[in-house]
């Protein structure tokens, strides 16, 4: 079965700091895909990334960046030099099992706090 | 481009009446999903659409929660009777089919419905 495992529950950091958000996923699937999910004190849930997991290579976006290693089952976001904005909810999603791939199963996220 | 719509954003209602939850999906997408969010059980998805059939219900609560879709653009969840244990935030969600591909794309989220049930 699927699960994804945010172990962090809340994190809190000082403005330009860096801070990477951990996800530990589990499946036995040989293709499944992983998102992030950012949801700010608004409380909409906005996309940040997919990944298949046939694509290893890291990806950056402007301060945002995500190491994913299979080896490890980790998919892990990092916010280079964090800003007051980024104070949010994220959770790491894992796909469904083969046959019901749109099934995502959510972590319990982290909360992070970026203070001024 | 409008995203996912939901009405309303805000409900409260007494124990044991009916409650509707309305949400249009993102024109052009064949995925509808409705989730559940507390602080207790995080975010749960409740069922799920494609091309307007329910897929899997599995995560439906019991007998008293309801979902249809009636046509592409409009989906509805009915909690009948609420109770005070279903206050939550209501999520819909949609997205489009990988064309060509076996696989999945991301979901695009509504911005909730609160409902307090008293």
């Amino acid at each position: 079965a699927q699960k994804v495992t945010q172990a962090q529950t809340e994190i809190s950091v000082v403005e330009k700091e860096d801070v990477t958000l951990d996800c530990v996923y589990e499946t036995r699937d040989t293709t499944y895909y992983l998102f992030w999910y950012k949801q700010p004190p608004s409380g909409e849930l906005v996309f940040l990334i997919r990944r298949n997991s046939f694509d290893e290579q890291n990806e950056i976006s402007g301060r945002y960046s995500w190491n994913f290693q299979k080896s490890t089952s980790s998919f892990n976001f990092t916010i280079t030099a964090s800003q007051v904005v980024d104070s949010a909810v994220y959770f790491c999603a894992l796909s469904g099992d083969w046959y019901n791939f749109n099934k995502f199963y959510f972590g319990s996220g982290t909360k992070l706090n970026v203070k001024p | 481009d409008a995203g996912v719509i939901q009405s309303p954003r805000h409900e409260v209602t007494e124990m044991g009446q009916e409650v509707t939850l309305r949400c249009k999906p993102i024109s052009g997408h064949d995925y509808l999903f409705w989730y559940r969010q507390t602080m207790m059980r995080g975010l749960e998805l409740l069922i799920y659409f494609n091309n307007n059939v329910p897929i899997d219900d599995s995560g439906m609560p019991e007998d008293r929660f309801s979902a249809k879709m009636p046509n592409a653009s409009f989906s509805t969840l009915k909690i009948q009777p609420s109770e005070p244990r279903d206050s939550a935030v209501y999520f819909c969600a949609s997205s489009l089919r990988l064309e060509g591909l076996a696989g999945v794309n991301e979901q695009f989220f509504g911005p909730g419905t609160r409902l307090t049930v008293l």
